[in-house]
């Protein structure tokens, strides 16, 4: 089935610890993005990439890196987790990135995260 | 600042129709779109609006204007499945999107 893959789909972790949350696309879509997602707040950017090799700063980028090595592929690594980090990570994706981006998002189903 | 605002709860029943409004402040604005989000999966794409006016699909229509900073996602013949957040979402002059916190919508028999 088309669509976009993230992993793990839940994660307890103890505050210090790397973690690489995983989210690969198979609609060849030039666009991916991370989101936070928390209780009464709206979906926030973390990073985003337009296309294969390039990556950009969202709304909340700090503590949080991404890389985009090819099309499918835009990991989200947090270096050393904290307790605010706490949050339903969602990953998405666009045929058109952020310049021109009048097109409709496709997401994962997001990965919980813990962190204590 | 970027402000987007939407109710938190609303409640309706099964068979009736409900309207979710949204209203905006954004530093330009390139278009406007909704999202349905059901408990503990994805957001999915609804609507989008660039015009002011109304867009029908199906059960779902969305209107917006633009000189208001006003949109509207009218609901009809609710239906049990429908009960789930709302997430008004717009894009603003550097085509980031800014999402409203989203409105719970419960559906009752």
């Amino acid at each position: 089935i088309a669509g976009i893959t993230q992993a793990p789909t839940s994660q307890i972790l103890a505050a210090g610890r790397r973690m690489t949350l995983r989210c690969t696309q198979d609609m060849r879509h030039n666009a991916m993005y991370w989101y936070r997602q928390d209780l009464g707040l709206g979906l926030r950017l973390i990073h985003y990439s337009n296309t294969a090799g390039t990556t950009g700063k969202g709304e909340v980028p700090d503590g949080y890196s991404v890389s985009r090595a090819n099309t499918d592929d835009f990991p989200l690594t947090l270096a050393s987790a904290v307790p605010s980090q706490t949050s339903v990570y969602f990953c998405a994706s666009s045929d058109e990135g952020l310049a021109g981006h009048t097109g409709e998002l496709f997401f994962g189903e997001g990965s919980r995260l813990t962190v204590l | 600042g970027q402000n987007i605002d939407q109710p938190t709860e609303m409640t309706a029943t099964e068979g009736a129709i409900v309207q979710i409004n949204c209203t905006y402040q954004t530093s330009g604005f390139n278009g406007l779109f909704w999202y349905q989000q059901h408990a503990g999966e994805a957001p999915t794409f609804l609507s989008y609006n660039v015009l002011d006016g109304l867009e029908e699909k199906g059960r779902f229509s969305s209107f917006l204007s633009r000189s208001k900073g006003y949109s509207y996602l009218l609901l009809k013949e609710l239906q049990m499945k429908d009960s789930a957040s709302y997430l008004c979402a717009v894009s603003d002059s550097n085509y980031q999107l800014i999402w409203g916190a989203g409105t719970k919508l419960i559906i009752k028999p």
